[in-house]
């Protein structure tokens, strides 16, 4: 989508490698958001961030790790991957609440 | 956490109006309501977003009841590529303005029939 990108956009790993997600946006906006979507669970909330250096953890944050160091960067990150970690994950940036959400294009993350 | 009830499916002819029926009894005066749609194989996109007043936007209308307890997503005219799954979602306060994440539910799978 317009001002954000995810990388890569495949990656298939396998268990007990770690893997980094990335998120990068162009838009300056204060808030960023990991999500992932697997089939009958919908779209969960990992981890979001709150400004450089902020984070805090959503519904399913084991086994996750996060960090951002700019303002337009944030990296998901899975220390040691897990079959169960088989998803495509979305991230998000907003600029707060009365503000709309923009998603990026998702990463589908195999571990085999 | 709030929630938001919308019917599973629905079903609607081309170029005909589109309502997307919300429930949300439980709103908190500091919640926003949001609709995103998504369509297959992609991220989810933003449709429109509101407080109290009825909103417009180049891509549909929401209507907020006047006691918020529900909210209707109005497409004007179906076209195919409005086929997707729609979801309608209270964006809560909980840090005084911040923006601590959406919980998505299973939404509304809209299916249009040309």
């Amino acid at each position: 989508d317009a001002g954000i990108t995810q990388s890569p956009r495949h990656k298939v790993t396998e268990t007990g490698t770690p893997v980094t997600l990335r998120c990068h946006q162009t838009e300056n906006h204060r808030y960023m958001y990991w999500y992932r979507q697997d089939p009958g669970h919908g779209l969960r909330l990992i981890h979001y961030s709150y400004g450089v250096k902020d984070t805090d953890k959503g519904e399913v944050s084991d086994g996750y790790s996060v960090s951002r160091s700019k303002t337009e960067d944030f990296l998901l990150t899975l220390e040691s991957a897990t079959s169960s970690q088989t998803s495509v994950y979305f991230c998000a940036i907003s600029d707060g609440i009365n503000y709309g959400y923009t998603f990026g294009s998702g990463t589908r993350l195999t571990v085999v | 956490d709030a929630k938001t009830t919308q019917p599973n499916s629905m079903e609607s002819n081309e170029e005909e109006p589109v309502h997307l029926p919300c429930n949300h009894s439980t709103i908190s005066g500091t919640d926003y309501i949001h609709w995103y749609r998504q369509l297959p194989s992609q991220g989810p996109e933003y449709v429109i977003h509101g407080l109290t007043s009825n909103v417009n936007n180049r891509m549909a209308s929401l209507a907020i009841a006047e006691d918020r307890k529900s909210s209707t997503l109005i497409l004007h005219r179906a076209t195919l590529r409005d086929a997707a799954v729609y979801y309608c979602i209270l964006n809560e306060d909980y840090s005084g303005g911040g923006a601590d994440g959406l919980t998505f539910g299973k939404g509304t799978h809209l299916i249009i029939q040309p």
